[in-house]
């Protein structure tokens, strides 16, 4: 268990339709990052929160946004859904620092029908 | 521009046998690399990382080998073992500019009984 929470585990909806994915950090970590996984693709870097701020963002679609909390939890807002966009999405927290090794949730599934 | 390539999708290997994983970037800006482990229906977790100031790290059976002139590295587990069934993703990052990492579109490793 990584101590990074993703829900939901599963999601499925339709084009068109927009979703928010939701991730709760491990105790401590300061930077959120989110990554999506396609068929075939390796993780692919869309966007990184440190303690608040939007610290590093990779290619993240217009379409999709996201947020962290005060909490420090964080939310992945991805809207105007495309078929294209069905892919594992994962969170990852970590101290912050391209040196430090990041903790990974289960992710969460979506699927656009 | 994939920047971290891992140009073998699959590796099989006897058990008991060295596993080798290969690795390769382009960005000469990378000085720190690290590979994740991944089982399905979970989140990749940390292996092993290792700075560019050394061309050698291990821990336990686990070796990563990192040669800086030809921008590739390795993973090399000895004595492989069925646990170690799993996707490998090679990921790069760099100091200066922000805390991207890149990650690989891994590799998945067959351990043979």
């Amino acid at each position: 268990d990584s101590g990074v929470t993703q829900t939901p585990k599963h999601l499925i909806t339709a084009t068109g339709q927009r979703v928010t994915l939701r991730c709760s950090p491990r105790s401590g970590d300061l930077s959120v990052y989110w990554y999506q996984q396609s068929l075939d693709q390796g993780l692919q870097f869309l966007i990184q929160y440190y303690n608040g701020e939007e610290r590093a963002k990779g290619n993240i679609l217009e379409r999709f946004s996201a947020q962290q909390f005060p909490d420090l939890h964080s939310e992945l807002n991805l809207s105007s859904l495309e078929l294209g966009d069905s892919a594992l999405y994962f969170c990852a927290s970590g101290g912050g620092g391209a040196h430090y090794e990041q903790y990974f949730g289960p992710g969460t599934r979506l699927t656009v029908t | 521009d994939q920047q971290v390539k891992q140009n073998s999708p699959s590796l099989s290997v006897q058990e008991g046998r060295i596993s080798i994983l290969n690795c390769d970037y382009t960005n000469s800006m990378f000085d720190y690399f690290l590979w994740y482990k991944k089982y399905p229906a979970e989140g990749p977790t940390f292996l092993i990382s290792i700075s560019s100031i050394k061309d050698k790290n291990e821990d336990g059976r686990f070796t990563v080998f990192l040669n800086k002139s030809a921008k590739h590295l390795s993973l090399h587990i000895v004595p492989s073992q069925p646990g170690d069934s799993a996707v490998y993703f090679c990921a790069a990052s760099a100091t200066e500019g922000d805390d991207k990492i890149i990650f690989g579109k891994g590799t998945r490793l067959h351990i043979l009984p």
